[in-house]
């Protein structure tokens, strides 16, 4: 089945540390990749998308994500991260002409001051 | 700008009453509408979506409805809610998309935690 997967649901690092989200997806064909943030009590927003160019995007907040096709990857990834950056992070895939989003289960982040 | 709105934020409702969830979307026109369910560890679960007035496509078998009676305007509903109801309802929108050159980014809508006792 296709699908949208996110490793290690739990991550728990220290201001400073670096961050990096796996993303992977089963989808053949084109796609439009996107991360999204939860931040606690907050809507769920946009931090980072792909659809075509660069594979290297950059996002909000200083994030970044690469897209390697090769390896149905999308993984985000931040140098270093802040006790505000503890949230819930959510990859998400849209095959190419296709209404819907699928959705990873999400990582959870946890920066300790 | 475009805002989306969500109501009632919290709701808690027993087994075998009925639903009503509402989401209306300002500042545009003609938008894709989606209903989400979110769980812990579990991610965003798509229960259905509309391409337009009347429109409804739904994406998992449950004891749920949508209906779209305006263009903005998107109600999720239950005749009977069960226990495994209980959750958190996320309303998105987007952009009507035009095939291979749109990017279908959603934008979501505060929610409403529903706890079904």
């Amino acid at each position: 089945a296709q699908s949208v997967s996110q490793h290690n649901h739990h991550v728990i690092l220290s201001e400073a540390a670096s961050l990096e989200l796996g993303c992977n997806y089963s989808y053949g064909g084109t796609v439009n990749l996107f991360w999204y943030v939860q931040y606690p009590g907050q809507h769920l927003q946009l931090l980072l998308k792909y659809f075509s160019g660069d594979p290297l995007v950059k996002g909000i907040k200083g994030f970044e994500a690469e897209f390697i096709k090769s390896k149905f990857s999308f993984n985000l990834r931040k140098p270093s991260v802040q006790w505000s950056d503890t949230a819930e992070y959510f990859c998400a895939v849209n095959p190419r002409g296709n209404n819907r989003l699928a959705f990873g289960k999400g990582n959870q982040v946890v920066v300790i001051p | 700008s475009q805002t989306i709105h969500q109501w009632p934020a919290t709701l808690v409702q027993p087994v075998g009453s009925p639903l009503s969830l509402e989401c209306t979307v300002e500042g545009t026109s003609n938008p894709n509408l989606y209903w989400y369910r979110q769980a812990a560890g579990r991610g965003l679960q798509l229960l259905f979506y509309s391409v337009g007035i009347g429109q409804i496509s739904s994406e998992v078998p449950q004891n749920l409805s949508a209906s779209r009676p305006q263009d903005r305007q998107f109600i999720l509903s239950s005749k009977k809610l069960l226990l495994s109801d209980s959750g958190f309802y996320l309303c998105a929108w987007s952009v009507p998309g035009n095939g291979a050159h749109f990017s279908y980014e959603q934008y979501f809508g505060p929610g409403t935690r529903l706890t079904v006792t």
